[in-house]
């Protein structure tokens, strides 16, 4: 079973600023690694896909890099609608498996 | 636009039983992988399971293996979890999710509803 494990868990972050969320899996998942966004009594939504490909209808804001064990999601400017909880997952092996999130806080 | 209603949660005893249904809209129900995700009170994601296009392949997670049922009807547009044998730490928020296959992988749930709560206890 691939573990992800995701840092930091919460993040304090200003609004404008960079903010870079990482994800790391305990065996390769290739390029198989999504990233998604929660708000509070929300479903998630799904940011990025393959690492790096924005799903439609996100902004360039949002990027993500890596492959094998190491990603990044970086989010450039933080507006006020990008405070919530992200979660990474790698669709590669069996079981798929969520990261256990990060949290990104105003400062 | 894709839409995904989840319906049937409640409160339910140790051991009881509950479906429930998702009703998509917005999209060609029966080309679409179908994902149930669940997240305990406070807690992270964890898939639960999912069923193809046409409910030929099936998986569970372990945790769910031989008590819940994922199933389908294309014809009505509904993707249904038949959850037997509840135990409390299955209390969460169901989430049903269109599949999206990417990279040779179908285990990616990308269009979500907003879910249902199962709680269980006595």
């Amino acid at each position: 079973e691939t573990v992800m494990t995701q840092s930091p868990a919460t993040l304090s972050v200003s609004p404008g600023e960079r903010a870079t969320l990482s994800c790391r899996a305990s065996q390769s998942v290739g390029s198989n690694l999504a990233w998604y966004q929660q708000k509070p009594g929300q479903g998630p939504r799904l940011l990025i896909y393959a690492a790096s490909t924005r799903a439609t209808g996100i902004p360039a804001s949002f990027s993500g890099r890596g492959s094998g064990t190491e990603f990044t999601l970086t989010i450039s400017s933080l507006q006020s609608e990008d405070f919530a909880v992200y979660y990474c997952q790698q669709y590669n092996n069996w079981p798929p498996a969520f990261g256990q999130g990060t949290k990104v806080e105003i400062k | 636009e894709v839409q995904l209603a989840e319906s049937g949660g409640g409160l339910v005893q140790p051991g009881g039983s509950l479906r429930l249904s998702c009703a998509a809209s917005g999209f060609i129900f029966s080309n679409y992988w179908m994902h149930w995700v669940r997240q305990a009170p406070g807690k992270g994601l964890v898939w639960v399971s999912h069923i193809n296009s046409d409910g030929t392949t099936i998986n569970y997670a372990d945790s769910v293996k031989g008590r819940f049922t994922i199933s389908r009807d294309n014809a009505k547009n509904t993707l249904y979890l038949q959850m037997n044998s509840l135990r409390p730490e299955d209390t969460a928020v169901y989430y049903c999710a269109r599949g999206y296959c990417s990279g040779g992988s179908c285990y990616l749930p990308a269009d979500w509803g907003q879910g249902t709560l199962v709680t269980v206890s006595s």
